[in-house]
């Protein structure tokens, strides 16, 4: 079946930190998502791709970078960790039609 | 750029009677609306699909689509507790990009 898989589950780290969140997916699909989720923000998008190293911006892109390294993994990356990107962070991928098919997420706290 | 309302911020409703969901948006070209639900922080499932302005029925989901009125609801026949969840509602455009509501939390009771 086909899937989003999204590691680690939880992740703890210290203000300063380096951190990298993993998707991969089996959808064959070309797009790919980075979203965060905040009680009162709902779903925002940080980065997309369109295909291997593509890299699009979103809409709250300051504090990450992004890399899609295949057309089945895609990174995000924060080199200098803040608490206040503390947040349930949530992979994404989609193909011609726009329905999103997404991972379990992954719980970030910075503390 | 695109803004996406929802209305409800949360909805209790009994066991058996209809839930009606609301979602607005603001760009008239939007042409593809998409209903997710979000059970306790997990990922979110697709519910229901529309491109066109009418109705879409999934089962005991129906999403309602007014363009005109930049209006795209969503309504639960029969709700069962194992329904409540946050629903998200998705507007997208011709660009690719997907923009969700703050959703609605709904609560069934039995």
């Amino acid at each position: 079946e086909a899937a989003v898989t999204q590691s680690p589950r939880n992740k703890v780290t210290v203000t300063g930190g380096n951190v990298t969140l993993s998707c991969r997916q089996t959808n064959s699909h070309n797009y790919m998502y980075w979203y965060r989720q905040d009680t009162g923000h709902g779903l925002r998008l940080i980065h997309y791709s369109y295909g291997a190293g593509n890299l699009q911006i979103g809409d709250v892109p300051d504090g990450y970078k992004a890399t899609r390294t295949t057309q089945e993994d895609f990174f995000l990356l924060l080199e200098l960790a803040s608490p206040s990107q503390t947040s349930l962070y949530f992979c994404a991928s989609s193909g011609s039609k726009n329905t999103l098919y997404f991972g379990a997420g992954t719980r970030l706290s910075v503390l | 750029q695109q803004k996406v309302q929802q209305s409800p911020e949360s909805l209790t409703v009994s066991e058996g009677a209809m839930a009606s969901l609301n979602c607005t948006f603001s760009d008239g070209t939007s042409n593809n609306f998409r209903w997710y639900r979000q059970h306790s922080a997990k990922g979110l499932e697709v519910l229901v699909s529309i491109f066109s302005d009418g109705e879409k029925e999934e089962g005991r989901f129906t999403a309602h689509l007014n363009r005109a009125n930049l209006h795209v609801s969503l309504h639960i026949r029969e709700p069962q507790p194992s329904d409540s969840a946050v629903y998200l509602c998705a507007v997208s455009s011709s660009n690719n990009r997907i923009f969700f509501g703050d959703g609605t939390q709904l609560v069934v009771k039995p």
